[in-house]
């Protein structure tokens, strides 16, 4: 089992639409969970961070922890065409030793 | 504020060759880590240093070396270049060693 998990997509959503992206991870002691946005032929970037269960909101960004089912997800309202990216899940814990395990990202479209 | 920077932004390498790639934190940041990137995937983790001693590695050969300086900028070095060393080479900087990281550019080498 990988250590975190997506799917991989794509994930096509028109425009002023909502996109859900989720994300499940293996294991249990994990600590901090991050959502980067990374656009084609550049680097991640930082959207999301969350560390305690329940709902973190940021803009249109909402991230949802839920340890007890291992799960993250985010949020995008008002999907946006700029909003058109690969969506990365990372997790990290000390099992992990601190480092951020990443999963594969999910592909997202935004349809005008 | 500057971000992270990377240098060089590209480099073609021929098989057996070493490569240096340079990085520098954000400024007050102790931390840097690295990833590689393949297309497709997402970050592997590398190497962390904090305080300039290596806090972390990962499933990556002993070809495979960093260090970090006393300003807090890091070197990666590759040893004996395979072709299967062609990826996006990333650093990220981080306050502590457990915070939010914080993507470079990125180094995108070609090995031939």
């Amino acid at each position: 089992q990988k250590e975190v998990e997506q799917n991989s997509g794509p994930l096509s959503v028109p425009e002023g639409a909502i996109a859900s992206l989720n994300c499940t991870y293996s294991d249990r002691v994990s600590q901090s969970f991050f959502w980067y946005r990374q656009y084609s032929g550049k680097s991640p970037e930082l959207i999301m961070s969350i560390y305690s269960n329940g709902d973190k909101e940021d803009g249109r960004f909402t991230a949802q922890l839920n340890k007890a089912s291992q799960y993250v997800s985010l949020l995008i309202r008002d999907s946006q065409p700029s909003d058109s990216a690969t969506y990365l899940c990372a997790v990290e814990s000390e099992e992990y030793g601190n480092k951020l395990v990443f999963g594969a990202g999910t592909i997202l479209r935004v349809k005008s | 504020d500057a971000g992270v920077t990377q240098s060089p932004t590209h480099l073609i390498k021929t098989r057996g060759q070493h490569v240096t790639l340079r990085c520098s934190p954000i400024s007050g940041h102790k931390s840097v880590s690295w990833y590689q990137q393949v297309l497709g995937q997402g970050p592997q983790f590398i190497f962390q240093y904090y305080e300039k001693e290596e806090r972390g590695r990962g499933n990556f050969p002993d070809r495979f070396s960093a260090r970090q300086f006393p300003n807090y900028s890091s070197e990666l070095n590759v040893n004996a270049l395979l072709l299967g060393d062609s990826a996006l080479y990333l650093c990220a900087s981080s306050f502590g060693r457990v915070s939010e990281q914080y993507f470079g550019p990125g180094t995108r080498l070609t090995v031939t």
